[in-house]
């Protein structure tokens, strides 16, 4: 499979913490996303990091690529109980579509 | 609301009926998609449709059958259904014609339960 991974599955944190999830993939690619979905709800697109950029940020948002190890983290800083949702990581498939990971579920607790 | 409206937003079937779910974009987007989301599973891509033309068939039983009439509408036709088709539906669209640059924009999805 060439889809990516997210790591941790499943992150508790309070209000105002840091909440940091990690996406792993097996080849290489032209770029990652990173996307949030609300409970039942479709997914929302939050960052593109293009596979010669090492870092992007988006208000409190803040994501790193490593291509060297095939990585990338999405950083939610100053956490809200608005954040909780499940993360996803997308990675390009070999026809240049968007293959996505399991996900980590995030529980930020006021 | 990100532009795409999906309807129902719940459907509850037997494996004989057949049922349509209904996807539309008014985005302008040039390709629209069909995922599917099941517990504890990545999303599934199941269909990409580019300026109306099928461009992607993920080995998808036949028993689910799309169709896209114009850029802006989507339909995935069900017929004879297995209790394990039970999943939430995802239509998406991108502003070009489905290529690995874009960024997708979701709808709510279709949570369907086959009994």
């Amino acid at each position: 499979s060439q889809q990516g991974e997210e790591d941790p599955q499943a992150l508790s944190i309070q209000e105002g913490e840091n909440a940091t999830m990690n996406c792993s993939y097996k080849t290489s690619i032209n770029n990652l996303q990173w996307y949030r979905q609300n409970s039942g709800r479709g997914l929302v697109h939050l960052i593109l990091i293009r596979s010669n950029e090492r870092e992007k940020h988006s208000g409190r948002l803040r994501v790193t690529l490593d291509t060297s190890k095939k990585s990338s983290s999405l950083l939610i800083t100053a956490s809200r109980a608005a954040d909780t949702a499940s993360y996803f990581c997308a990675t390009v498939y070999n026809t240049d579509k968007l293959i996505f990971g399991t996900g980590t579920r995030l529980q930020v607790f006021p | 609301e990100t532009g795409v409206t999906q309807t129902p937003r719940h459907l509850v079937m037997g494996m004989t009926n057949k049922k349509s779910l209904k996807c539309e974009q008014h985005l302008g987007h040039n390709a629209m998609y069909w995922y599917k989301q099941s517990a504890k599973k990545p999303l599934e891509l199941m269909f990409v449709y580019s300026l109306e033309e099928r461009v992607e068939n993920n080995s998808v039983p036949s028993r689910f059958s799309p169709e896209c009439p114009n850029s802006s509408h989507l339909f995935l036709h069900l017929h004879t259904l297995q209790p394990e088709d039970s999943a939430l539906y995802l239509c998406a669209s991108s502003q070009g014609p489905g290529g690995a640059n874009e960024k997708l924009f979701f709808g709510s999805g279709t949570q369907l339960s086959v009994l």
